[in-house]
């Protein structure tokens, strides 16, 4: 059954860079039929698309995010990674990995809590 | 801001219906985009409820059903019990913005 899980620094300071990985278990990447992603929600509101990708694929960002965003992966390790630049308080948030097809959100990580204060 | 509107809370004693609006525009939901629903449980992230509008994935109890008209769609609890209090979003695709939006989310609350 699949499963994803984010990993990387709870806090961050304002100007750097925040950087996330999820685990994907139960597919792989590589050769999956699925788009991967990032969704995040700041405390207490609502839910935010920064962007998706197809491994052999193209790959789509949030417009409001697109300048700031870099994705990576790591099919040996069947990961894949977040880099937000210049990040600032409004970038504090639960960010989580999702699987997706179809335009839907099927499967969700847990979500790791990024704080950006110095 | 999102493109998405849902009522901040609807609320209804055990048992009862209650629905979900999520009212969109020609750009979303108006252009043909699918619809999904999301529920989120206090403290934990969020769970594909209803895809393509009305479709229940597998494990999902047949008290909720989704439907779409026009520019809105909208989620129906019916039976509602104390465990489906929860905060409920819905999602589509916006071509002006070329990405993926969620509706301001709708907070669910069991009398």
């Amino acid at each position: 059954q699949l499963q994803l899980q984010e990993s990387g620094p709870g806090l961050v300071k304002p100007s750097e860079t925040l950087s996330l990985t999820c685990t994907v278990s139960g597919d792989s990447i590589s050769s999956s039929r699925n788009y991967w992603g990032w969704i995040r929600q700041p405390p207490g509101k609502g839910l935010e698309w920064i962007g998706s990708f197809y491994y052999s694929g193209s790959t789509y960002y949030n417009p409001s995010l697109k300048s700031r965003v870099t994705k990576s992966v790591d099919t040996s390790k069947n990961q894949f990674s977040l880099k937000l630049s210049s990040v600032t308080a409004a970038d504090t948030a639960i960010y989580y990995c999702v699987e997706s097809s179809s335009s839907r959100f099927g499967c969700w990580g847990q979500g790791t809590l990024v704080t950006v204060s110095s | 801001q999102s493109v998405l509107t849902q009522p901040p809370s609807v609320s209804g004693a055990p048992g009862q219906r209650v629905t979900i609006s999520c009212t969109g525009s020609s750009s979303n939901i108006g252009a043909g985009y699918d619809v999904h629903w999301y529920q989120q449980l206090p403290g934990t992230a969020p769970k594909l409820l209803i895809s393509g509008n009305s479709n229940r994935p597998s494990g999902v109890p047949d008290r909720f059903s989704g439907s779409k008209s026009g520019t809105s769609a909208s989620l129906a609890i019916s039976g509602l019990q104390a465990e489906d209090e929860a905060d409920y979003y819905c999602q589509s695709y916006d071509s002006s913005l070329s990405a993926y939006v969620f509706g301001t989310g709708t907070k669910v609350t069991v009398l």
